[in-house]
């Protein structure tokens, strides 16, 4: 059973460009949410995803979007790229029916530079 | 959410016990302890969690204090493969979905 799969495993662009991250989630989760961690520094939830509906926001600008397709899989959309955007972004599935109670599986994430 | 309050760093021998602290006084009745810990270079990894009772798993033990103001994860013989950071974060019971409050969480080296 493959876990969390997230795609590029790093990225280089340069300010002003947008970015597309991709993952899948592990087998039988309906739940996306996705992370971005600065070095050092803790992961910090930008969105969640169930239903193919942004359920859960985190203090993020609208430059940060997301989508969820019919199999579960989701997108994480960056416009008009910052240097601060650089960051490793993570990906983590889990079950809606779970909620408190739930396990997060996180992707090994993509390394974003931006230059 | 409420907070949670851990130490920066700790050091463990290999082979001997580890004991990671973490204080959420602001802690209510719905929230779940859960334990995550992130290897470098990877994402974060469920550890284990717990509502009220101590709990045990293949890879940790979680101690609940009584008033559910601190808990205590338990490594039982760390080895070299447990160097990482551990995050303990609350999750509402009453809160679908995947949003965790990360801190700083609590960086552990493990000495040979």
């Amino acid at each position: 059973d493959a876990g969390v799969t997230q795609s590029p495993t790093h990225l280089i662009k340069t300010r002003g460009q947008q970015v597309t991250l991709r993952c899948s989630p592990k087998s039988g989760h309906d739940t996306v949410s996705w992370y971005q961690q600065a070095l050092g520094q803790g992961p910090q939830f930008i969105f969640q995803y169930y239903e193919e509906e942004e359920r859960q926001r985190g203090n993020f600008p609208d430059r940060f979007s997301g989508h969820q397709f019919p199999n579960y899989s989701s997108e994480l959309n960056v416009n008009a790229l910052l240097l601060g955007d650089s960051a490793l972004y993570l990906c983590a599935s889990s079950r809606i029916l779970d909620r408190g109670n739930e396990k997060l599986f996180f992707g090994s994430g993509t390394q974003l530079s931006v230059l | 959410d409420a907070k949670t309050t851990q130490p920066n760093s700790m050091e463990s021998n290999e082979e001997e016990p580890v004991h990671l602290p973490c204080n959420h006084s602001t802690i209510s009745g719905t929230d779940y302890i859960h334990w995550y810990r992130q290897l470098p270079s990877q994402g974060p990894e469920y550890v284990i969690h717990g509502l009220t009772s101590n709990v045990n798993n293949r890879m940790a033990s979680l101690a609940i204090a009584e008033d559910r103001k601190s808990s205590t994860l338990i490594l039982h013989r760390a080895t070299l493969r447990d160097a990482a950071v551990y995050y303990c974060i609350l999750r509402d019971g009453n809160n679908q979905g995947g949003k965790l409050i990360f801190g700083q969480g609590t960086e552990l080296s493990v000495k040979p």
